[in-house]
């Protein structure tokens, strides 16, 4: 089956601890990419990959990391969680990064909480 | 920049009654817009999306939308809302020059019985 997965699916943390939710696809698709979504605010890009090795920042990549080593997957990494980024986040990923030529396909999200 | 406003941040319909969810984009260009599905505790999943070839797209689960240049919108419509249509929608662009995805800020359709 064609899908878009995203572990964990809930996580409580602190301040400070280090976290890395991962992200896999099995479609083959070549670009990739982590939103968060907020009350209020919708979904917002945080970073977008193009293929393996190339990322680029979203609207709102302060606080986050990612890489691309393998084509599949494409972790997003918090260094140092604030409570700040308490959020909803979800990963896609579509064949191609052309638009409405490409449809993105999202994973379940994770709800991530920091004390 | 291009961006999406969503102008409803909630709309209530009556069961069998039509729905309207309202977009304006901005862009220099020939935009790219869709909208998405997000019904509660679920991912995202594509409804239509407009590739210039038809300014009418029909969508899945009855849903259309409009591109309107004059008007820089692309509404969302279904003649008659089902109870199963209840969720919260997203319209959406893509910025070609720089591969971004730009999301508004939802739009939570409430259905009535």
């Amino acid at each position: 089956e064609a899908q878009v997965t995203q572990n964990p699916r809930y996580l409580i943390t602190v301040t400070g601890k280090k976290l890395t939710v991962t992200c896999s696809q099995n479609m083959n698709h070549e670009y990739m990419s982590w939103y968060r979504q907020d009350p209020g605010l919708g979904l917002r890009q945080i970073y977008y990959s193009m293929n393996v090795e190339v990322t680029d920042k979203g609207d709102v990549p302060e606080g986050y990391k990612v890489s691309r080593k393998e084509k599949r997957n494409f972790p997003l990494i918090l260094e140092s969680p604030s409570p700040n980024q308490t959020s909803l986040y979800f990963c896609a990923s579509s064949l191609r990064p052309s638009g409405t030529q490409e449809t993105q396909y999202f994973g379940p999200g994770t709800r991530l909480l920091v004390l | 920049a291009q961006s999406v406003t969503q102008l409803d941040s909630h709309v209530s319909v009556s069961e069998g009654t039509p729905v309207l969810l309202r977009c304006n984009y901005s862009s220099s260009y020939s935009p790219s817009l869709f909208w998405y599905v997000q019904h509660p505790n679920k991912g995202l999943q594509l409804l239509l999306k407009y590739t210039s070839a038809a300014t009418l797209v029909k969508g899945i689960n009855g849903f259309e939308a409009e591109f309107k240049k004059s008007e820089t919108s692309f509404h969302l419509t279904k003649p008659s809302a089902h109870m199963s249509d209840a969720a919260e929608y997203f319209c959406g662009t893509f910025t070609s020059g720089t591969y971004k995805y730009i999301f508004g800020t939802g739009t939570r359709l409430k259905v009535l019985a």
